[in-house]
Order: structure tokens, then C-alpha cells, then sequence
């Protein structure tokens, strides 16, 4: 079964700082990743995927994030957060007709 | 956005009483799927459809049924609701040719047993 681990529930960094949030899957078979983004009172919303070939993943509001197998992880960067950007991360691995999501990390964005 | 509506979106019931919540698309998409959204567990599946009346059940299925009988539409039932149902309940939809499993998200309902 597929599974994905986020370390920290809770990141904060400073405004225009960088953003780590780190992700690890565990798959049987190569894997379809994700990253989604809940802004309060909101439902989730695609931020990258990565299906196959270039691993380095651009996705929307200057997020990316980078495929590394030998690592087994996922993580999501942005060179400078913005205030914008408090928001719950959930990184996610496709399995057998649905999606296992990881448990989330909320990112607090310091003035 | 797509066209993802949940209603309703805000309840409050009483413990042992039936709950419906209905999940409405407009972009006729093959897959259907009910979470609930807990702090500290992140989206847990509870049901979900890959077509009309198809359905399987996620991990935290016990307490909950569900119905599919157009592609539009898919209710989830709490047959007997309990306070450990009270939750943020989404809905997403997805079309598996194509774009691999990318789901989209409805806007969440909150229901409350007291």
C-alpha cells in the first residue's frame, strides 16, 4: 500500500524567508505524487503533481518541489514566502483508484 | 474551478439521528469520493465511486453508507450519527484518463453531533 509521511505539523518561517515542508512516500511501484494546499474554510486545491520524467516540479504561486527516489521524498520549496502563503500543505501518493493523503503541515508566515 | 457543490454546508444533529450529505458535480467526472478531515489526520477516505452504483469503501468507512445512482450526484448517510462523526467533510471528484487521480475539492461540510 502507498503511504506518505510529513514531518511537522507546524512550520513557521519569516516573510521572504524560504519554505521547506518535507514529504516522504513509501510505494510498491513508481509512484504519482502530489501536493495540495487548504486555505482556511476552504476545500484543497492542486499546488504540483509529479507523474513521470523531469523530476523538479513547478507548480502554481512559485511553489516546487523535487522527486528524489533514492530518498523516497517529495519536498515542497518556495525561495521567499509571502504572507499569502499560510495555508495547510497536504502531500499525497495515488494508489489503486484513490489517493492516500499525508496528515498535513500548516505553514505560519511571520511579518 | 470546477464545479463541485456539497450541502449543506454547515449542520448541527443529534447523536443517534440519520445525516445525509449530498456531493453535486457538473464536469462529469468518472470518480467520487467522500473524506472527513480531522486535526492531526490530515483527509481520511471514507467511501468512494468509480461510476453509477459503484462504490467501494475507504478506511474509515464503519457508520457511513453511501449512494451513486447518477453520475452528478453522490450522498453520503450517516446512518446513526455519533459525536465521533462530528467532522469537516469534503468531497472531491477526479477522471482518471488523462490527469492521473488529480483530484478537485468541494467547498467542505461541517457537521456537528451533539
Amino acid at each position: 500500500a502507498q503511504s506518505v509521511t510529513q514531518l511537522g505539523s507546524h512550520v513557521s518561517v519569516s516573510e521572504g524567508a524560504l519554505v521547506l515542508l518535507r514529504c516522504n512516500y513509501s510505494s510498491s511501484v513508481p509512484p504519482y505524487l502530489f501536493w495540495y494546499v487548504q486555505y482556511p474554510n476552504q476545500g484543497l486545491q492542486l499546488l504540483l503533481k509529479y507523474t513521470t520524467g523531469a523530476t523538479l516540479v513547478k507548480g502554481i504561486n512559485g511553489f516546487e518541489a523535487e522527486f528524489k527516489k533514492s530518498e523516497t521524498s517529495f519536498h515542497l520549496t518556495k525561495p521567499s514566502a509571502h504572507m499569502s502563503d499560510a495555508a495547510e500543505y497536504f502531500c499525497a501518493v495515488k494508489g489503486y483508484q484513490k489517493v492516500t493523503f499525508g496528515t498535513g503541515t500548516k505553514l505560519q508566515v511571520i511579518p | 474551478d470546477a464545479g463541485i457543490t456539497q450541502s449543506p454546508r454547515h449542520k448541527v444533529t443529534e447523536t443517534g439521528t440519520p445525516v445525509t450529505l449530498r456531493c453535486h458535480q457538473t464536469e462529469n467526472h468518472r470518480y467520487m469520493y467522500w473524506y472527513r478531515q480531522d486535526p492531526g489526520h490530515g483527509l481520511r477516505l471514507i467511501h468512494y465511486s468509480y461510476g453509477v452504483k459503484d462504490t467501494d469503501k475507504g478506511e474509515v468507512s464503519d457508520g457511513y453508507s453511501v449512494s451513486r445512482s447518477k453520475t452528478e450526484d453522490f450522498l453520503l448517510t450517516l446512518e446513526s450519527a455519533t459525536s465521533s462523526q462530528t467532522s469537516v467533510y469534503f468531497c472531491a471528484i477526479s477522471e482518471p484518463v488523462g490527469e492521473p487521480y488529480e483530484q478537485y475539492f468541494g467547498p467542505g461540510t461541517r457537521l456537528t453531533v451533539t
